[in-house]
């Protein structure tokens, strides 16, 4: 089956700087890699996902690349917020299942 | 409003005990999945169903067991709670009816402690 990996494990940035968490995967049959954004005490949310067809997608300051042939994606948040602070999950599969990366705790330096 | 439920949000049971995790969802979705975790650690797949009378064990071994009857409703039964059962149970469901298939939606969770 499908193993994600998820490095570092905390992040943190100063307020205003990049943030980059980095996913490796060992399936090459996963056709898709999402990630969640998991706040203290609340449920796990999507923030963006990407499908194998697509090298990069973005959406306003988070943006998410991906490269098939080294089997890895990573998560870019740019002018990084306070609200920012959370744990950072990335996953890999497809329409049936996903594994989990172990997560990454970012913090967000004021 | 469509969303994922699940009750109870909070259950603090005895060992050996019998529970029923129940979780239930109104987004028309057909794949419905357990996740176990530790506060801000990895999410364990733990059961997954594809649809009615489909369910599949999941990555982590558990001894909990999961019925799939109807399309919304997919609860999860620990036969004799122990105190390694304490966590957080997450239920997720994704497919059909949703914007993109291949999203999963998350409950609220369920935090579970076995005395």
């Amino acid at each position: 089956g499908e193993n994600v990996e998820q490095h570092p494990s905390t992040l943190s940035v100063q307020e205003g700087d990049s943030a980059v968490i980095k996913c490796t995967y060992s399936d090459s049959a996963s056709n898709y890699f999402p990630w969640y954004k998991q706040e203290l005490g609340k449920r796990p949310q999507l923030i963006i996902d990407i499908r194998s067809n697509v090298g990069e997608k973005k959406d306003q300051r988070i943006a998410v690349t991906l490269n098939k042939t080294a089997k890895h994606f990573s998560l870019h948040i740019t002018e990084t917020q306070p609200e920012d602070s959370a744990v950072y999950f990335c996953a890999g599969g497809g329409n049936n299942r996903l594994a989990f990366g172990k997560g990454n705790q970012v913090v967000v330096i004021p | 409003e469509a969303d994922i439920y699940q009750t109870p949000r909070y259950l603090v049971i005895g060992t050996g005990k019998k529970i029923t995790l129940e979780c239930s969802q109104t987004m028309g979705h057909d794949k419905m999945y357990w996740y176990q975790q530790d506060p801000g650690m990895e999410l364990h797949l733990i059961h997954y169903s594809y649809g009615v009378n489909s369910t599949e064990k999941g990555d982590l071994s558990s001894e909990s067991t999961v019925s799939r009857i109807r399309t919304e409703h997919f609860p999860l039964t620990l036969e004799s709670a122990r105190p390694s059962h304490t966590s957080q149970y997450l239920c997720a469901s994704s497919g059909l009816g949703a914007a993109s298939s291949y999203e999963q939606y998350f409950g609220p969770g369920t935090r579970l402690t076995v005395t």
